[in-house]
């Protein structure tokens, strides 16, 4: 079974700042690979997806990911952060043979400062 | 367009209590997920609808959960009795194809049982 693991419970950055969100996940074959973002008191809403194709994907909001297979990683990235991207970010992976399931990773809560 | 929506968005009531949680999937979309989000677990899907059909309910808890969708445009995730913990925030997703698309989900319903 597929597996995701966000090493990085909570991340504090200043505004304007850069901001890199880590996932691993583990699957043994290809997997599809999302990225949510969850505003507090909110449902996720989808931030990018990597199903096969060019490993650097654009995403809403001036995020990016890169799906490294070599390390099965699949980080998120965001060169200059604003107050409005607080919030928890859920890395999911999807397996083929069951292409309705996805497995949350367990979260990274973001805190922006001024 | 109207997202995915549930109701009530929040729910108290007390041990024992029948508690009925609503959803109304986006126009067009064929498959519908209930997901519990909890601080010690995570998100975790509950239950798979396909075509109105369930397909997956291999993540309900136990027997006290029940899930049914009598039409394409409404889904209920019924749990009786009621345990304190049960208290989580539902949330309600679709999709057009299941998991290779991406999943709307609704602003979730937090249901506290005392």
């Amino acid at each position: 079974a597929q597996s995701v693991t966000q090493p990085d419970i909570h991340i504090t950055v200043s505004e304007g700042a850069s901001l890199e969100l880590r996932c691993n996940y583990s699957y043994g074959a290809t997997p599809y690979l999302f990225w949510y973002v969850q505003s507090p008191g909110q449902g996720l809403q989808l931030l990018l997806k990597y199903f096969s194709g060019d490993t650097l994907v654009q995403g809403i909001k001036g995020f990016e990911a890169e799906f490294k297979r070599s390390q099965s990683s699949f980080n998120l990235r965001k060169p200059s952060v604003h107050w409005s991207d607080a919030a928890e970010y859920f890395c999911a992976v999807g397996a083929l043979r069951d292409d309705y399931k996805l497995s949350f990773g367990a979260g990274t809560t973001v805190t922006v400062r001024a | 367009d109207a997202g995915v929506i549930q109701s009530p968005r929040h729910e108290v009531t007390e041990m024992g209590q029948e508690v009925t949680l609503r959803c109304k999937p986006i126009s067009g979309h064929n498959s519908l997920f209930w997901y519990r989000q909890t601080m010690m677990r995570g998100l975790e899907l509950l239950i798979y609808f396909n075509n109105n059909v369930p397909i997956d309910d291999s993540g309900m808890p136990e027997d006290r959960f029940s899930a049914k969708m009598p039409n394409a445009s409404f889904s209920t995730l019924k749990i009786q009795p009621s345990e304190p913990r049960d208290s989580a925030v539902y949330f309600c997703a679709s999709s057009r194809q299941g998991g290779r698309n991406e999943q709307f989900f609704g602003p979730g319903t937090r249901l506290t049982v005392l």
